[in-house]
């Protein structure tokens, strides 16, 4: 399985735009690439996924490299409650594994 | 609403237990897994299954084995519950097929205590 890597940590301020990025140097052409966060105590929920083009939902657009080596998860406006573990992860177009890294933690300042 | 719901929010065993973990979705979703999730570690996928009485090992599969009945119902299993077993354990359910339609549904979670 492909690999992803991200920064261990992130930090941000309330009300501002946050870029989380994802390197997936190892992609390939059948992989989609999701987004899930797992706010404290709660377990993991889908954020958002895609394929080649950029995705828009409402809760956040996923960015994606023309080389599809990378990706970036970005927040509009964080809020406190966007406080969470976010993880991107690769799964294939009909793969039924569904494979985490260690994810981002990323921390919202007030 | 969509449901992923597993038995227990807290559960305290003593080693050597047969320790039985619930999980129980109400989406008609084909695939079903069970992770653990340890301070450090992470997501870690023990076992999953695509469908009834079918299933695959993951990552860390030592010392568990599944039963898949029904559909709906997936179960995790720790034959004689050991110490290093103690962890939060995470149940999902999705679609079958091709991952544009196959978002993935998590339990709250079972914090399992061994003794």
């Amino acid at each position: 399985d492909a690999k992803t890597t991200q920064p261990n940590s992130m930090e941000s301020n309330e009300e501002e735009p946050v870029h989380l990025p994802c390197n997936h140097s190892t992609i390939s052409g059948t992989d989609y690439i999701h987004w899930y966060r797992q706010l404290p105590s709660q377990g993991p929920e889908y954020v958002i996924h895609g394929l080649t083009s950029n995705v828009n939902n409402r809760m956040a657009s996923l960015a994606i490299a023309e080389d599809r080596k990378s990706s970036t998860l970005i927040l509009h406006r964080a809020t406190l409650r966007d406080a969470a573990v976010y993880y991107c992860i690769l799964r294939r177009e009909y793969g039924n594994k569904l494979v985490f890294g260690a994810g981002t933690i990323l921390r919202v300042k007030s | 609403d969509v449901k992923v719901t597993q038995s227990s929010r807290y559960l305290v065993k003593r080693t050597g237990e047969k320790v039985f973990l619930e999980c129980v979705q109400d989406m008609d979703h084909e695939n079903m897994f069970w992770y653990r999730q340890d301070p450090g570690l992470g997501l870690r996928l023990i076992y999953f299954s695509y469908d009834v009485k079918m299933k695959e090992k993951g990552d860390i599969p030592e010392g568990y084995s599944v039963s898949r009945e029904k559909k709906e119902r997936f179960s995790l299993i720790l034959e004689s519950a050991s110490t290093n077993q103690t962890s939060m354990y995470l149940c999902a359910s999705s679609l079958f097929g091709r991952t544009s339609n196959t978002e993935a549904f998590f339990g709250q979670g079972t914090r399992l205590t061994v003794v």
